[in-house]
């Protein structure tokens, strides 16, 4: 069973950074692209940033590039998410999805985490 | 950029009933169009995959439909755990930015 299991949402003040973690299991993660997509209060989902199997491939959304940097650690089965100069705008409940495919030509969501909560806020 | 939109907002529907949701693309998606269902409080799910493939587990009762930039999710026959927000997304650009469309929500009429 596909398990995606996200930590590190906080309270935080804008300008500060976060970091996200997703642990991940039952399904060979080194094989397969990974992404985080949020959701903000009442809204709609909006993919924040994927990485390829081997990180050869990194994208990110304009709303977050240059402030947030994902990775992956394959040993580990494990998928993160640094996040700095946080704005009022970047809270949300973070999802860290499963890719089917392991590139960047792959970008179809087949598994869900139940999402970390991010605030941000003075 | 590839824009989706999704058509209505909402669609208030009883039980039994058949309920057809659209999205539509700026441009061509190559049929990389796929369909998830989000219920309150949950993850959202992927129903339908490359226009018309059912994700593992999905009912028969859902199926999708359409081409280029015009599709369709159709839910034949609505059960009550059927009505949640569905959301399209495309696959056809990296980054995928703006990959999902706004949202259909299918509430009980």
């Amino acid at each position: 069973e596909v398990q995606l299991v996200e930590s590190g949402g906080a309270l935080v003040q804008p300008g500060r950074s976060l970091r996200l973690s997703c642990a991940a299991s039952g399904f060979t993660f080194e094989d397969k692209a990974m992404h985080w997509v949020r959701q903000g209060p009442g809204k709609g989902l909006e993919w924040v940033a994927g990485i390829s199997w081997n990180s050869g491939n990194i994208g990110y959304a304009d709303s977050v590039k240059g402030r947030f940097t994902i990775s992956r650690d394959n040993a580990k089965n494990s998928l993160h998410l640094e996040m700095s100069s946080l704005k009022a705008e970047d809270t949300a409940l973070y999802y860290c999805v499963k890719d089917r495919y392991s590139g960047r030509n792959g970008m179809l969501f087949d598994y869900w985490g139940q999402g970390t909560l991010v605030t941000v806020s003075s | 950029e590839i824009v989706l939109t999704q058509s209505p907002a909402t669609l208030s529907l009883s039980p039994g009933e058949r309920a057809t949701l659209s999205c539509r693309a700026s441009q061509s998606v190559n049929n990389y169009l796929a369909w998830y269902q989000q219920k309150p409080g949950q993850a959202p799910r992927l129903l339908i995959y490359d226009t018309s493939s059912r994700a593992t587990g999905i009912p028969a009762r859902f199926s999708g439909s359409g081409s280029g930039t015009d599709f369709t999710l159709t839910i034949s026959s609505l059960e009550p755990e059927d009505f949640a927000v569905y959301y399209c997304q495309q696959r056809s650009t990296w980054p995928p930015e703006k990959t999902f469309g706004q949202g259909t929500k299918v509430e009980i009429k």
